[in-house]
């Protein structure tokens, strides 16, 4: 089933801004919006943000999602190692009716 | 606090069935639908389905129906999914994922290896 597009890898410098993309359609980004998720190595997954611009508690401030049409993007300020990790977008696709996940973003924290 | 605990690691073979459980602690079980995704190794997230542990209704990804199962037992605030006629391309780390406002809370994942 159609997924999300996501870039594969992402390369920024420690405490620079990373901004990472997720595009869908009006089926799933556009008309649910999406959900970011963050996995290190061996882990479960993360949530980050829900509902576009969303944070959990618990959440660093250093982590904001936004959407614009049928995209996605999530900005991680001032970088730091343990941000080094993979990232993933999902939302719910109302024509499949079936939850979708992008490809997972791959972020390297030189 | 709210924690999800999984069953441990499988090891099956081609043509056989796998149960994987997933104990809820630290909220009201019956209160938040229960996700289960897999991640093949090396590779990306992929959505199996939900049950609903109040009622036991359930909604499963196109890719799954026929093969996949989801139950629950409210009295130990478990839920389960079994899948079946396992091949190769199964092999992956199960996880279930509570649905608070999307996926909030993941178990650790189950390998499930599919192997002759």
């Amino acid at each position: 089933q159609a997924g999300l597009t996501q870039p594969p890898s992402v390369s920024k410098a420690l405490r620079q801004t990373a901004t990472l993309t997720c595009t869908g359609n009006s089926n799933n980004v556009g008309d649910q919006g999406a959900a970011w998720l963050q996995q290190h190595q061996d882990h479960p997954p993360k949530l980050l943000s829900y509902r576009d611009h969303n944070r959990p508690s618990g959440i660093s401030e250093r982590f904001s999602a936004s959407r614009s049409g049928n995209t996605a993007s999530l900005t991680i300020a001032g970088l730091q190692p343990e941000d080094e990790a993979d990232y993933y977008c999902s939302a719910w696709d109302s024509s499949l009716s079936a939850w979708v996940f992008g490809g997972g973003t791959k972020l390297t924290v030189l | 606090q709210v924690h999800l605990e999984q069953s441990g690691a499988e090891v099956k073979k081609p043509g056989a069935s796998v149960r994987v459980s997933c104990k809820a602690s630290g909220y009201s079980f019956t209160g938040y639908l229960v996700h289960w995704v897999r991640q093949a190794p090396g590779q990306g997230l992929e959505w199996m389905g939900w049950i609903t542990p109040n009622s036991g209704g359930t909604h499963f990804a196109q890719k799954f129906q026929g093969r996949v199962t989801m139950t629950r037992d409210t009295t130990i605030s478990t839920a389960y999914m079994e899948l079946s006629s396992l091949t190769s391309d199964d092999t992956a780390v199960y996880y279930c994922a509570r649905d608070s406002e999307s996926f909030d809370v993941w178990g650790q994942g189950t390998t499930v290896s599919v192997s002759s």
